[in-house]
């Protein structure tokens, strides 16, 4: 079975600048999250996805983040403009309906901001 | 608001011996607690949970144990491996309602190295 697969794995942006990363979850995993990992951190969600509709977006900054799930499947997070403070690791995770605290994480993202 | 956190930023153990993992939790409407293991360049992967009407869960070499009225848990990995070094992250999540609903919240992560 195919794990989570994000791309790209590196991105190097100056300041202001956007960026998109892409996700595709396990084949048949219902919910897809993203996730903003800082360094020394634990990952924090940032919009978790049902299907194609949001389940919870109240730690996604909303003023230069955006997401999408078309058709339900892949999914893209975009930032616009880009800051600092957004260089992180973003992880893409995926589950089972019903199963959501076993998630399925991928590769991750780093996201450096200079 | 750090309603998981994992105190100790690292722990080294030498192989053959126990490596302890410890977690503390604030918000009591917490109903699973789950370790994942992230290597370098991975994202983290599920090891073991517990739920809270547990107090302990044992899979192979890992075991988690759950104190509720401490709130309070630990992750046990006897005998502890060269391959165990990873970050280990503790997570909970809750569907009692809140803001917590349904969301896994994990502490920062301990660094475990494991001589040999």
């Amino acid at each position: 079975e195919a794990g989570v697969a994000q791309s790209p794995r590196y991105k190097i942006i100056e300041k202001r600048q956007s960026v998109a990363f892409w996700c595709n979850p396990i084949s048949g995993h219902a919910t897809l999250y993203w996730y903003q990992q800082i360094l020394g951190q634990g990952p924090k969600l940032l919009i978790q996805f049902q299907n194609n509709g949001v389940v919870d977006d109240s730690q996604l900054p909303k003023d230069r983040f955006s997401a999408e799930r078309l058709k339900g499947v892949d999914s893209t997070l975009k930032i616009q403009p880009a800051k600092l403070e957004d260089s992180a690791v973003y992880l893409c995770a995926s589950s089972p309906e019903g199963d959501s605290y076993e998630q399925y994480f991928g590769p991750g993202t780093r996201l450096t901001v200079t | 608001d750090q309603q998981v956190k994992q105190n100790s930023p690292s722990l080294s153990v030498q192989e053959g011996r126990i490596s302890i993992l410890n977690c503390d939790y604030t918000n009591s409407m917490f109903d699973y607690f789950l370790w994942y293991k992230k290597y370098p360049a991975e994202g983290p992967t599920f090891l073991i949970s517990i739920s809270s009407i547990k107090d302990k869960n044992e899979d192979g070499r890992f075991t988690v144990f759950l104190n509720k009225s401490a709130k309070h848990l630990s992750l046990h990995i006897v005998p502890s491996q060269p391959g165990d070094s990873a970050v280990y992250f503790c997570a909970a999540i809750s569907y009692a309602g809140g803001t917590s609903y349904g969301k896994l919240t994990f502490g920062q992560g301990t660094i475990l190295t494991v001589h040999p």
